[in-house]
């Protein structure tokens, strides 16, 4: 969605942290979320951050939200061969979410 | 109840045909959203349901689209005179009530248009 940019591939080693980054533009989204999808499948939700937050962790999963700049990150440690998807950064936006075109993420081993 | 379930999850029609989708939602959720994702891009929304009533529409929703929920429960979401340009993955999501509640996706229907 044009609310929402992310860059469309990152490739890491397995092993090795990925940080996938996104920008939006709705200052008014309340939470951010991240979103797995996997080839064929519906939408995997993460993790979320609300908008008053700078950094949540969960796990492998390290959410930092800058909301001065309207950028949002999301590092997973430590890569498997099984994070291979699709990431998709998105806002809320009144009662509906706004997403990116989503990040191709590719855990060669 | 497991999960947001989508139906069928795989339809190919022929231009100009009527075609219907089915999606139960995890059963204590009142919120239904449909949104459509083309290849390459991320889900843009279509239509959102707080039970049976339906709230908001976006501007991609053309007449040919319509979407019901008439109990509150499940949703069909039916396209007339089909299209190739409605070629697309169809999913939809519910969540409770809440602003940031999180929502939940099925796995789709992937709609081919010949």
């Amino acid at each position: 969605g044009e609310d929402v940019e992310q860059s469309l591939f990152l490739s890491v080693r397995e092993g090795d942290s990925s940080v996938i980054n996104c920008t939006y533009t709705d200052s008014s989204s309340t939470y951010l979320y991240w979103y797995k999808q996997e080839p064929g499948a519906g939408l995997q939700l993460l993790t979320y951050i609300f908008s008053n937050m700078d950094m949540k962790q969960d796990q492998r999963l390290t959410v930092l939200l800058n909301k001065k700049d309207k950028h949002l990150s999301l590092r997973i440690a430590d890569t498997q061969t099984g994070d291979s998807a699709i990431y998709f950064c998105a806002g809320n936006n009144n009662n509906d979410m706004r997403f990116g075109a989503g990040t191709r993420l590719t855990v060669k081993p | 109840d497991t999960g947001v379930s989508q139906n069928p999850r795989h339809k190919i029609t022929k231009r100009g045909q009527n075609v219907t989708f089915r999606c139960d939602p995890i059963s204590e959720h009142n919120r239904l959203y449909w949104y459509r994702q083309t290849l390459g891009q991320g889900p843009e929304f279509l239509t959102y349901f707080q039970n049976e009533a339906q709230l908001e529409k976006s501007r991609l929703l053309s007449d040919r689209f319509s979407a019901e929920r008439p109990k509150g429960s499940f949703s069909t979401l039916e396209i007339q005179r089909t299209e190739q340009g409605d070629s697309a993955m169809y999913l939809c999501a519910s969540s409770p009530q809440g602003v940031g509640t999180e929502a939940f996706f099925g796995q789709g229907t992937r709609l081919t248009v010949v």
